[in-house]
């Protein structure tokens, strides 16, 4: 069974506005993961926030985790028409990564 | 590097053929997974190894064999292909087993069963 479920499903929003996601899970876990994947392309790590963390940068990315809820959020800012693509969850219950089932983003020049 | 390489792209097989599904890593990574994709269901893993000589079942592993006789290579076997099997594979690689990190993943195998 999927561990993490990704919300919404597909999202679409014009360049240059911010974009979350957020990411619902089941079980404990060591840390939570977020991947993008381009249409036809592998999974691309973007970033990795371990479970004593609440919040964590990286360039235009922004996670937040909050363990006693179980729940995450992707935040995209600024986002450009080259951030179109499927941005996953994937949550670490050891030697097993469990994914959801995805966020589609679309975002319009 | 190279980093995780996957063979064929693309195979379609008739229901009851077999094959294998190669990936190598030239990054000395310990951890090495396969997974499956389907439409809507995101990723699901289906066998992993934590080194040379050691598998395990991932989520889905009924139907899939693979063995780990080398760091670099993780071969994903398909033993009597089913139209259920249809869908992309990823191989990914970590390098450390255990509080697994950062997953590399490959381009994907595309497989139809006809």
């Amino acid at each position: 069974s999927q561990q993490g479920e990704e919300d919404p499903q597909a999202l679409s929003i014009q360049e240059g506005e911010n974009a979350t996601m957020n990411c619902s899970y089941k079980t404990s876990i060591n840390n939570l993961q977020w991947y993008r994947q381009n249409s036809g392309r592998g999974l691309v790590h973007l970033i990795l926030i371990r479970s004593n963390e609440r919040e964590k940068h990286s360039g235009r990315l922004r996670v937040t985790l909050d363990t006693s809820k179980k729940s995450s959020s992707l935040l995209i800012t600024a986002s450009r028409a080259a951030d179109t693509a499927s941005y996953f969850c994937a949550t670490d219950l050891v030697n097993d990564m469990r994914f959801g089932a995805g966020t589609r983003l679309t975002v319009k020049p | 590097n190279a980093g995780v390489t996957q063979t064929p792209k693309f195979q379609v097989l008739k229901t009851g053929q077999s094959m294998t599904l190669q990936c190598a890593q030239d990054m000395n990574h310990e951890y090495m997974s396969w997974y499956r994709q389907d439409p809507g269901m995101g990723l699901r893993l289906i066998h992993y190894s934590v080194g040379a000589g050691i598998t395990d079942q991932g989520e889905v592993p009924n139907g899939y064999n693979v063995s780990r006789s080398t760091t670099e290579d993780f071969p994903l076997r398909l033993l009597s292909a089913a139209p259920s099997q249809t869908s992309v594979y990823f191989c990914a690689s970590s390098p450390l087993a255990g509080n697994t990190g950062e997953l590399f993943f490959g381009e994907g195998s595309r497989l139809t069963v006809l």
